[in-house]
C-alpha cells in the first residue's frame, strides 16, 4: 500500500532559526495536505498542494509539491514559540484514502 | 460557532464491553471520517462515511463498527474483538468528496482500558 514517510521525527531549534519538514510518498500522489497539532490538541488544517512544482506561501510558512508530486516540504522562517507542535502531511494516491505521514514534532528553544 | 463535537473526551473500557465515541458537526459537511492516533504516529484511517446511510472501511477497520444514519452524526463503536483499543480518537469532516478538501477535526476521545 501507499507509504508516506516524514523526516526529521523531531527537530529542536532556537527561536528565530528556520525550519524543515520533509515528506516522500511511495507513490504518486493527486494532492497533498499538511497539519498542524499543537501539543494536547487536534490537527488543523494548513494547506493544500494539487499541482506538480506548486509552491505556496502563509507568512512564514512555505510549501512546496514537487515536480513528481511525490514529495513535498513545510519550511517555517524564523521560528516563534507559536510554531511549537507537530507538522503532518497527507497524501492521497487514490481513492483510498489519506496517508499520514507520522508528523515531525517542532520543539522550540527560546 | 460551527464546528465537530467529540464526546466523551475521556473513556475507560472494561475487558469484553463494547464502547461507544459519539462525533456530531454542524458544518453541513458531507464526507465524516474516524481516526486512530497512537502515540508517536500519524493518524490512520478507521471508517469514512461519503453519504448518509453509506460508509467505507479505512485501513483499520477491524474490531471497529459505524453508522451514518443522519449526516451530522458518525459514532464509532469499539467493540470487544479489538483488542489494543487503548489510543486517541480524532473524528473529522469535510465539505465535498472525501481527502480532496480539507479536514475538520474534533478534540479527539482519549480512550484507556481499565
Amino acid at each position: 500500500g501507499q507509504q508516506v514517510m516524514q523526516i526529521p521525527q523531531y527537530q529542536h531549534v532556537q527561536e528565530g532559526e528556520d525550519f524543515t519538514t520533509y515528506c516522500n510518498s511511495s507513490t504518486t500522489l493527486s494532492n497533498i495536505q499538511w497539519y498542524k497539532q499543537r501539543p494536547g490538541g487536534h490537527p488543523v488544517f494548513l494547506i493544500q498542494l494539487v499541482k506538480s512544482g506548486e509552491v505556496k506561501k502563509q507568512k512564514r510558512l512555505t510549501f512546496q509539491f514537487g515536480e513528481a508530486k511525490k514529495n513535498s516540504s513545510l519550511h517555517i522562517t524564523a521560528t516563534q514559540t507559536t510554531d511549537v507542535g507537530t507538522y503532518f502531511c497527507a497524501g492521497r494516491g487514490g481513492a483510498d484514502g489519506l496517508t499520514f505521514g507520522k508528523g515531525t514534532h517542532l520543539i522550540i528553544q527560546p | 460557532d460551527g464546528g465537530i463535537t467529540q464526546s466523551p473526551k475521556y473513556l475507560f473500557r472494561k475487558e469484553g464491553q463494547n464502547v461507544t465515541l459519539s462525533c456530531e458537526q454542524n458544518l453541513n459537511h458531507d464526507a465524516m471520517y474516524w481516526y486512530r492516533q497512537d502515540p508517536g504516529q500519524g493518524l490512520r484511517l478507521i471508517y469514512y462515511s461519503q453519504i448518509v446511510n453509506d460508509f467505507q472501511k479505512g485501513d483499520i477497520a477491524e474490531g471497529y463498527s459505524v453508522s451514518r444514519e443522519k449526516k451530522e452524526s458518525f459514532p464509532l463503536t469499539v467493540t470487544s474483538a479489538q483488542k489494543n483499543p487503548t489510543a486517541f480518537y480524532l473524528c473529522a469532516s469535510s465539505s465535498g468528496g472525501a481527502f480532496n478538501q480539507p479536514q475538520h477535526f474534533g478534540d479527539g476521545t482519549r480512550l484507556s482500558i481499565l
